[in-house]
């Protein structure tokens, strides 16, 4: 069956760089989409990979995608105290309109 | 503003008392979502629909109940029959038609007393 397994937590130091990974199963998988919720709030949309690419960078956002190992990993440069939240990986399901989600990365931001 | 809202943002139901959660969006999407998130837990898919008057079964439907008589709207009834609904609910909405990225309202959280 389909899975998405993340690290569920990430302490970083201000300034530095942080890396959230993700292992997925569906090898049919079109788009594979990165999430942020912070507390008591809904998931906003960070940024997303199309399955045919291995790097897309948006600003201070870099996603990796590895189709061979089906991992993908987001690294954030420069991470900031308002970068703290849960960040979620998401995958399509080849053939169906729906996403399947990790559990979820908690990351805190320390000075 | 485009966007999708959730209606209310807190709410308490008595034992045995069915509720109902709102959704709205105004993005023209076809497809809806419910999820339900637990404390230090991912996203549980509830209820999905594609269409208009059509919806499909998630991974945890017993005990709720949707409807999609209108495009814009997606509401969600937690009944009774539903053992712990104490959660907080996120819905989503898609355009479809092949995109898959989703746009979550800002939740509610459901607790039953």
């Amino acid at each position: 069956g389909e899975d998405v397994e993340q690290s569920l937590f990430l302490s970083v130091r201000e300034g530095d760089s942080s890396v959230i990974n993700c292992t997925y199963t569906d090898s049919s998988s079109t788009y594979l989409y990165w999430y942020k919720q912070e507390p008591g709030a809904g998931l906003q949309l960070l940024t997303y990979i199309f399955s045919n690419m291995d790097m897309k960078q948006d600003q201070r956002l870099t996603v990796l995608l590895n189709k061979k190992d089906k991992h993908l990993s987001l690294r954030i440069a420069d991470t900031q105290t308002g970068d703290s939240a849960i960040y979620f990986c998401a995958e399509s399901m080849g053939g169906y309109n729906k996403l399947i989600f990790g559990a979820g990365t908690r990351l805190a931001v320390h000075p | 503003d485009g966007g999708i809202t959730q209606s209310p943002k807190y709410l308490f139901r008595k034992e045995g008392q069915n509720v109902t959660l709102s959704c709205e969006q105004n993005l023209n999407h076809d497809a809806m979502y419910w999820y339900r998130q637990d404390p230090g837990q991912g996203l549980r898919l509830i209820y999905y629909s594609q269409i208009v008057n059509d919806f499909q079964k998630g991974d945890i439907a017993e005990g709720y109940s949707v409807s999609r008589e209108k495009k814009e709207s997606f509401p969600l009834t937690v009944t009774s029959a539903q053992k712990n609904p104490t959660a907080f609910y996120l819905c989503a909405s898609s355009p479809g038609q092949g995109m898959t990225e989703q746009f979550f309202g800002p939740g509610t959280r459901l607790t039953v007393l």
